[in-house]
């Protein structure tokens, strides 16, 4: 199985701040990672595929960048309503795994 | 717009098998572009992919869980249904239908969840 270490586990940061969240895999994805945002009761949603494409409707301050095995979710000013536990997915191959999650805060 | 809704027991008891129906309601789901999977979520924990399913009945399972579970496709009544069999308190969680976006691809959208307790 292909593991996805994600971190910080999480982080406490302003409104304003620019944020940026951590995956990386155990071997070669290529580009094929999704970034997904969950608040509590709700079910994840999907702000990042193919590990730069914003999906539609998603804010333009969310943003995803790869380097080699290195994955990374950029917020570039943290608002209120970015307070959720975020989450990468890989899809490069069955059995698709995520990492474990960052808890973003405001402070 | 594409919608899916989970439902199924809210408890079951240890050794018990689970059966979840997903409905789909604003696309079929013989559409060719997209899969559908079933994702679970155990309370105040990560996320685990479960198994995927295609229109045309073709599978893949976590090995993790493959032995024990079972999906299925009925297209007639655009659901999609999984199986889970010799449930544990370990599989206590919020489990989830979505729409996977091609043969490997990323979750979207996913239905509300169902909250499954395993207790006796």
């Amino acid at each position: 199985d292909i593991q996805m270490t994600q971190s910080p586990a999480s982080l406490s940061a302003s409104v304003g701040d620019r944020v940026t969240i951590t995956c990386r895999a155990s071997q070669s994805i290529s580009d094929w990672l999704a970034w997904y945002q969950q608040k509590p009761g709700k079910a994840p949603k999907v702000l990042i595929y193919k590990a730069f494409s914003l999906e539609s409707g998603v804010p333009s301050r969310f943003s995803g960048s790869r380097s080699g095995t290195e994955f990374t979710l950029t917020i570039s000013s943290l608002q209120p309503d970015d307070s959720a536990t975020y989450y990468c997915q890989q899809f490069n191959g069955y059995p698709f795994t995520f990492g474990q999650g960052t808890k973003v805060e405001i402070k | 717009q594409l919608q899916l809704q989970e439902s199924g027991p809210a408890v079951v008891r240890p050794s018990e098998t689970l059966s979840l129906t997903c409905t789909v309601s604003g696309g079929s789901i013989s559409n060719r572009s997209y899969y559908w999977a079933w994702i679970r979520q155990p309370p105040g924990k990560g996320l685990q992919w479960i198994a995927t399913i295609y229109y045309d009945g073709s599978t893949d399972y976590n090995p993790s869980l493959k032995s024990r579970i079972t999906i299925s496709v009925d297209s007639s009544k655009n659901q999609v249904s999984l199986t889970l069999r010799s449930m544990t308190v370990a599989d206590t969680s919020v489990y989830y239908c979505a729409r996977q976006w091609g043969p490997l691809g990323w979750f979207d959208p996913w239905g509300p969840g169902t909250l499954v307790t395993v207790s006796s």
